[in-house]
């Protein structure tokens, strides 16, 4: 089953503005994960957020996480039309990955 | 290897075969696991190794479904009797550690299974 719900399903910007997404999930949490995804293949780490963190960034990306809600948020600033790809949020307490159905991010020239 | 490996890139089969995917992880990586991705879909856990043995293999479907890792390295993941249902892109994934200690998990480029 999956855990993690992304919010939008689908977003459109143009380059040089930012991308927000949004991801909520149901149960406790070690810690939360968000991937990117190219032409619906492979999966790229992005960034991992421990549940006793609350902000953290890695160049363009800073992702949020507010574990009273069971929330989570992505925002790329900056966008770039290289940036167009899906975006997952995982979660899992023990070995096995949670996911989302994703936001599908176009990011026009 | 330099990442994780899958082969084939693309599998097409008719309704009834039997298929093999294999998935080399990054050389080192004890943990493995196999996600199913169907269109439009986040990818569903299947199974997970440590070392050679199935550590937990709940998200299997049903029975026709089956995976292998017979020496800690190489894993393959075998589907009997396919059916149209089972068309999706099968991903492969390994990290050093299991995922619980906060291990990063490196995905292959999947097994696109079409199944006529």
């Amino acid at each position: 089953s999956q855990q993690g719900e992304e919010d939008p399903q689908a977003l459109s910007i143009q380059e040089g503005e930012n991308a927000t997404m949004n991801c909520s999930y149901k149960t406790s949490i070690n810690n939360l994960q968000w991937y990117r995804q190219n032409s619906g293949r492979g999966l790229v780490h992005l960034i991992l957020i421990r549940s006793n963190e609350r902000e953290k960034h890695s160049g363009r990306l800073r992702v949020t996480l507010d574990t009273s809600k069971k929330s989570s948020s992505l925002l790329i600033t900056a966008s770039r039309a290289a940036d167009t790809a899906s975006y997952f949020c995982a979660t899992g307490s023990g070995y096995a990955l949670n996911f989302g159905k994703g936001t599908s991010l176009l990011v026009t020239p | 290897g330099a990442g994780v490996s899958q082969t084939p890139s693309n599998k097409v089969t008719e309704k009834g075969k039997y298929v093999e995917l294999r998935c080399d992880p990054i050389s080192g990586h004890t943990a493995l696991y196999w996600y199913r991705q169907s269109l439009g879909q986040g990818p569903e856990f299947l199974i997970y190794f440590q070392g050679t043995g199935a550590a937990d293999d709940s998200g299997l479907p049903n029975d026709r479904f089956f995976a292998v890792r017979p020496e800690g390295s190489v894993s393959t993941l075998k589907i009997q009797r396919t059916e149209r249902g089972d068309s999706a892109v099968y991903l492969c994934a390994s990290s050093l550690t299991p995922r619980a200690s906060g291990a990063e998990a490196f995905f292959g480029q999947g097994t696109r299974l079409t199944v006529v």
